[in-house]
């Protein structure tokens, strides 16, 4: 069954750069699925950040849009999240799942990566 | 503040059947939009619980079940059991956002 793994530094400094992989084992990211990033603050609720496809682009939460790009690296079966300007309240648990669905826009998150801790912190 | 608005907590003793409510609005779950539930258990990743409104993941006991009616949809466990305490999420699509979480409701069996 597919699989999804989050990598990537725990720490990152207000005003940089997050840097987040994702690789996928078992599919082919370049299979026809979307993936995408999902974000939750420690002890808060969950946060769509946005999805990609290999081949039709990606779409963001435009709450976000204006700092986060997704990308697709098809050699290496992975998709990355790049968040610019963090500050403390980008610190949250991110994670990676797959999109699926049985209509268009009936979207559903699944499986999901395991999760990864960012803390934004000097 | 959440664009799918759910209870912060709910409870029930073993054996009993409780249910989470999601409300949204006519831009999501009142547009005809799916929705899904997922449960996260504690320290780990959410698992997909309930999708497309009423259908069960494999694997999935049904003592589970999902409906919707309207802008509000339902998330129903009976028979409840100790491993069930966890979070709750539903989730939709939204002709505004794309994709929207309910705020989380936590399960607590007594």
């Amino acid at each position: 069954q597919v699989q999804l793994q989050e990598s990537g530094p725990g720490l990152v400094k207000p005003s940089d750069t997050l840097s987040l992989t994702c690789g996928v084992s078992a599919s082919s990211i370049s299979s026809g699925d979307w993936w995408g990033w999902i974000r939750q603050p420690p002890g808060k609720g969950l946060e769509w950040i946005g999805y990609i496809h290999y081949a039709a682009g990606a779409h963001y939460n435009p709450s976000l849009r204006s700092r986060v790009t997704m990308s697709i690296d098809t050699s290496k079966n992975q998709f990355s999240l790049r968040l610019t300007s963090v500050t403390a309240v980008d610190t949250a648990v991110y994670y990676c799942a797959r999109i699926v669905y049985s209509v268009p826009y009936h979207n559903r998150f699944d499986p999901w990566g395991q999760g990864t801790l960012v803390t934004v912190s000097s | 503040q959440s664009v799918l608005t759910q209870p912060p907590s709910v409870s029930g003793a073993p054996g009993q059947r409780v249910t989470i409510s999601c409300t949204g609005s006519s831009s999501n779950i009142g547009a005809g939009y799916s929705v899904h539930w997922y449960q996260q258990l504690p320290g780990t990743a959410p698992k997909l619980l309930i999708y497309d409104n009423t259908n069960r993941p494999s694997g999935v006991p049904d003592r589970f079940s999902g409906s919707n009616s309207g802008t509000s949809a339902s998330l129903a466990i009976t028979g409840l059991q100790a491993d069930d305490e966890a979070d709750y999420y539903c989730q939709s699509y939204d002709t505004n956002v794309r994709e929207v979480f309910g705020g989380g409701t936590k399960l607590t069996v007594l």
